[in-house]
């Protein structure tokens, strides 16, 4: 019954491999976010999905690319890995347009390891 | 464009005594304001919230927070601190935007410490 869950919860890999982190709600949400936490513990949007529309991209390299196959899932996929990729990637929803606009669940995070 | 402040990265109190956490936003427009709490190698859980009506907003595990609009403050409170609330703590503040689909600005967190 995991709200927002996300896999894998770990995932190490080397420098210039293709990865993707998967992301599903399960609370019937419209939006769904991802957010990058760096090792200082900053936690900064990346993008946010309404109805498989992108609405914000903050100046995210493009080897980030987001991917919603249903308004349940966003998937996160990154190219060419970086050293400076390293981080904890996590996922949320929100019911927005309800009236509960921006209140966000999110997900137990992914902590991605670049080699 | 937005932002927030959270004073003292880390916080020490001792079991029992009063919790102050202290967050100050920046806002062009009237801001939705939240405390989140990380526990370790977890996900953020929302503490509460503001969104408009009462100041004074309370939440879970005994966590309260006023919205001082003339300061531009949100700050967290509790009366007395437990050890199970050590844990990193996140102030928030959004905007509602055309789409209302506005992400989270966050603070750089605060690290609460409980010593016995």
């Amino acid at each position: 019954d995991t709200a927002v869950s996300q896999t894998p919860k770990y995932l190490v890999t080397q420098m210039g491999n293709d990865k993707s982190i998967k992301c599903e709600q399960n609370l019937g949400h419209d939006t769904m976010y991802w957010y990058k936490q760096d090792s200082k513990k900053f936690l900064k949007i990346m993008f946010s999905y309404n109805n498989k529309e992108l609405i914000i991209n903050e100046t995210v390299p493009n080897r980030f690319s987001p991917k919603s196959p249903d308004k349940a899932h966003l998937n996160l996929h990154i190219n060419s890995l970086e050293l400076g990729d390293s981080a904890v990637y996590f996922c949320a929803s929100s019911p927005v347009g309800s009236g509960l606009w921006n209140e966000q669940f999110f997900g137990p995070g992914t902590r991605l390891t670049v080699l | 464009a937005q932002s927030v402040t959270q004073l003292g990265s880390h916080v020490s109190v001792s079991e029992g005594a009063l919790v102050l956490l202290r967050c100050n936003y920046s806002s062009s427009v009237p801001p939705y304001l939240f405390w989140y709490v990380q526990y370790p190698n977890q996900g953020l859980q929302l503490l509460l919230k503001y969104t408009t009506g009462a100041t004074l907003v309370k939440g879970i595990n005994g966590f309260e927070a006023e919205f001082k609009k003339s300061e531009t403050s949100f700050h967290l409170t509790k009366p007395s601190a437990h050890m199970s609330d050590a844990a990193e703590y996140f102030c928030a503040v959004s905007q509602i935007s055309g789409g209302g689909a506005d992400g989270l600005t966050f603070g750089k967190g605060t690290h609460l410490i409980i010593q016995p």
